[in-house]
């Protein structure tokens, strides 16, 4: 159980392109759903986190017009990266969790984004 | 200020003996830690978990072991497989900021046949 599905999981894009990635929570329902970004040999920073139905909370440093989440239902949230430039690319992560108790977060396989 | 410090970059261990990962903490308010494994190209995947109101936590080849007056705390692998070979994040988190994760940097653990 606790499957978390993040799609796509590779995209090459031209610069100025936005690109959204879905993070889909299979077999449970996720009231909060995270969104990480990782550098090459870094840990995963936090960008945000995102609860149905309300506006997600960012990160300190983390540009809202940027990264725009979304999190219509309980199984599915949204990152877009609007305008996307080369400094840009990365690993992108999400998480889902069921409840805001002590429930560990289940993870997506990540997607790698490349902005050419 | 990296409130959670993996200092060993990497590991390498033997098949079939222990392997054992390190991770301090900095903030007293945490009161939930765990521990993910990462396989390059992949997300992390939860292993084990320990709260703050324990100090063993123990599921089949893994324990953890957490000292809160050290701020510290541990993953032991016994018997090590060629298997575990992944990346080993500790996290850790508090009810005060709404669970959120902080994660360390991380510790690449080989295991040798």
């Amino acid at each position: 159980g606790a499957v978390v599905s993040q799609h796509p999981s590779w995209v090459i894009c031209k610069s100025g392109t936005s690109v959204k990635i879905e993070c889909r929570s299979l077999d449970f329902q996720a009231t909060t759903m995270f969104w990480y970004r990782q550098f090459p040999k870094q840990s995963l920073m936090l960008m945000a986190t995102s609860n149905e139905g309300s506006k997600a909370t960012y990160e300190q440093g983390v540009e809202k017009d940027k990264f725009l989440i979304n999190h219509a239902s309980l199984t599915l949230s949204t990152l877009t990266v609007t305008s996307a430039h080369p400094e840009d690319s990365s690993f992108y992560i999400c998480s889902a969790r069921q409840d805001r108790t002590n429930q560990p977060q289940h993870f997506g396989d990540g997607t790698r984004l490349s902005i050419l | 200020d990296q409130q959670v410090k993996q200092n060993s970059p990497s590991l390498s261990v033997q098949e079939g003996r222990i392997s054992i990962l390190n991770c301090d903490y900095t903030n007293s308010m945490f009161d939930y830690f765990l521990w993910y494994k990462k396989y390059p190209a992949e997300g992390p995947t939860f292993l084990i978990s320990i709260s703050s109101i324990k100090d063993k936590n123990e599921d089949g080849r893994f324990t953890v072991f957490l000292n809160k007056s050290a701020k510290h705390l541990s993953l032991h692998i016994v018997p090590s497989q060629p298997g575990d070979s992944a990346v080993y994040f500790c996290a850790a988190s508090a009810w005060e900021y709404g669970n959120k994760l902080v994660f360390g940097a991380g510790t690449i653990l080989r295991v040798k046949s």
